[in-house]
């Protein structure tokens, strides 16, 4: 079964790069089938994707975060990252890895437990 | 403000039936396919209808969907304490070039 687990530091100071992990378990990143990605819930608020990769790297993330947003794939791994620079405190959620299936119509099928990232100094 | 529309919130009683509408525009519903996902509180969203009206296995038939022009809505039929629950409507939005949500919609079970 596949599972997808989110790992990294849980504060980060603003102005710097929070830094996130996905290690994908139960199946393999190699594969035309799914794109990986990212989403986040601020606390209390609703879903805002973040962008997401193929297994071949390339990206596409969300406009509003004005390339802020770097996404790459470790196919060696199984893993897959999110950065993302010059935080704020309005980046304080909880951030979520998926795997979006994209054969045909396209959804957010496997979700990560989540982990909650706040900015702060 | 979300792109796309839901009601804060809902709520029946057990064994009673609900619908949560989900509102767009031309360039998201209107020409893409819409997913629903379910969050439990304190657990991260699950896959409850893909394609507008599909269910993935192991989710109860009592979940059903449907789209229209640029609506979307998602029905659950015999309500049960575990339906209490936020849910999330979802698409692509081609103009944006972006995936868009909805708000959510908590279900609250009387």
């Amino acid at each position: 079964q596949m599972q997808l687990q989110e790992s990294g530091p849980g504060v980060v100071k603003p102005s710097e790069t929070l830094s996130l992990i996905c290690t994908v378990s139960g199946g393999s990143i190699w594969t035309s089938s799914y794109y990986w990605g990212w989403i986040r819930q601020p606390p209390g608020k609703g879903l805002e994707w973040i962008g997401n990769i193929n297994f071949s790297g390339r990206t596409h993330d969300n406009p509003s975060l004005k390339s802020r947003v770097t996404i790459s794939v470790d196919t060696s791994k199984n893993q897959f990252s999110l950065k993302l620079s010059s935080v704020t405190a309005a980046d304080t959620a909880v951030y979520y890895c998926v795997r979006l299936a994209v054969t045909g119509t396209r959804y957010f099928d496997s979700w990560g437990q989540g982990t909650l990232v706040t900015v702060s100094s | 403000q979300s792109v796309l529309t839901q009601p804060p919130s809902a709520s029946g009683t057990p064994g009673q039936r609900v619908t949560i509408s989900c509102s767009g525009s031309s360039s998201n519903i209107g020409t893409n396919t819409v997913s629903w996902y379910q969050q439990i509180p304190g657990t991260a969203p699950k896959l409850l209808i893909y394609r507008n009206n599909q269910r993935p296995s192991g989710v109860p038939d009592r979940f059903s969907a449907s789209k229209s022009g640029t609506s979307a809505s998602l029905a659950i039929s015999g309500l049960q304490s575990e339906d209490e629950a936020d849910y999330y409507c979802a698409t692509w939005h081609d103009s944006l070039n972006d995936w868009v949500f909805g708000g959510g919609t908590k279900l609250t079970v009387l």
